[in-house]
């Protein structure tokens, strides 16, 4: 079974300063990929960064990238140079066979001026 | 307008009662999913659909039933409302591209008393 642990139910952040979500994850399988949304209050859905299994380079999205750490199955998202509009739940998911995807706890990140 | 529709948007319902939530997406995508969202609890698959005759249940199928009335459009159904189905309920598409992102309507906020 595909499993993933968010183990920070919030963090807080100074604006324009950087910012680590954890992201860990469990599946047997070779190919996967890992995303991040993110939810304002607003409620809706926003993607920010994907990551593929077999992609050699950590990917870059603006201010977010993803930590990738295969051997370790992490996943942790980093912003840097926070804003006040980061402050939102973020949530990191996988997917693995048939397109579904498996979401984490979430993460409510709040960024203070 | 939106590339994934929900209807409605809010809906305070009694307990015992029927009701459908609806969704139609104008991206083209064969893929369609329906996601609960609870505090703490992340985003949870109900169903999934491939194409317009495959259904399939997800990990929280139990007291749903869905309809893929079309290529664009996929319904949930909660035959018998109760309180423990209060959520906020995603709709979202994906197709067969490279990271298979889920694009997602703005949420249907459902509240059984």
């Amino acid at each position: 079974a595909q499993k993933i642990t968010q183990t920070q139910p919030g963090m807080f952040v100074q604006e324009k300063e950087a910012v680590t979500l954890d992201c860990t994850y469990d599946t047997s399988d070779q190919s996967y990929g890992l995303f991040w949304y993110k939810q304002p209050s607003s409620g809706e859905m926003i993607f920010l960064i994907y990551q593929g299994s077999y992609d050699e380079q950590n990917a870059t999205e603006g201010r977010y990238s993803l930590n990738f750490q295969k051997a370790r199955k992490s996943a942790n998202l980093v912003i840097s140079a926070s804003q006040l509009g980061d402050s939102a739940m973020y949530f990191c998911a996988m997917r693995v066979k048939y397109g579904k995807l498996t979401f984490g706890q979430g993460t409510i990140l709040t960024v203070h001026p | 307008d939106a590339d994934v529709t929900q209807t409605p948007r809010n809906r305070i319902t009694k307990t015992g009662k029927r009701i459908m939530l609806e969704c139609s997406q104008t991206k083209g995508h064969d893929r369609m999913y329906w996601y609960r969202q609870d505090p703490g609890l992340g985003l949870r698959l109900i169903y999934y659909s491939f194409d317009v005759k495959d259904i399939n249940k997800g990990e929280i199928s139990d007291g749903y039933s869905v309809s893929r009335q079309a290529q664009a459009k996929f319904s949930l159904s909660l035959e018998s409302a109760i309180p423990n189905q209060t959520a906020l309920y995603f709709c979202a598409t994906s197709d067969f591209g490279r990271t298979g992102e889920l694009f997602f309507g703005e949420g249907s906020r459902l509240t059984v008393l």
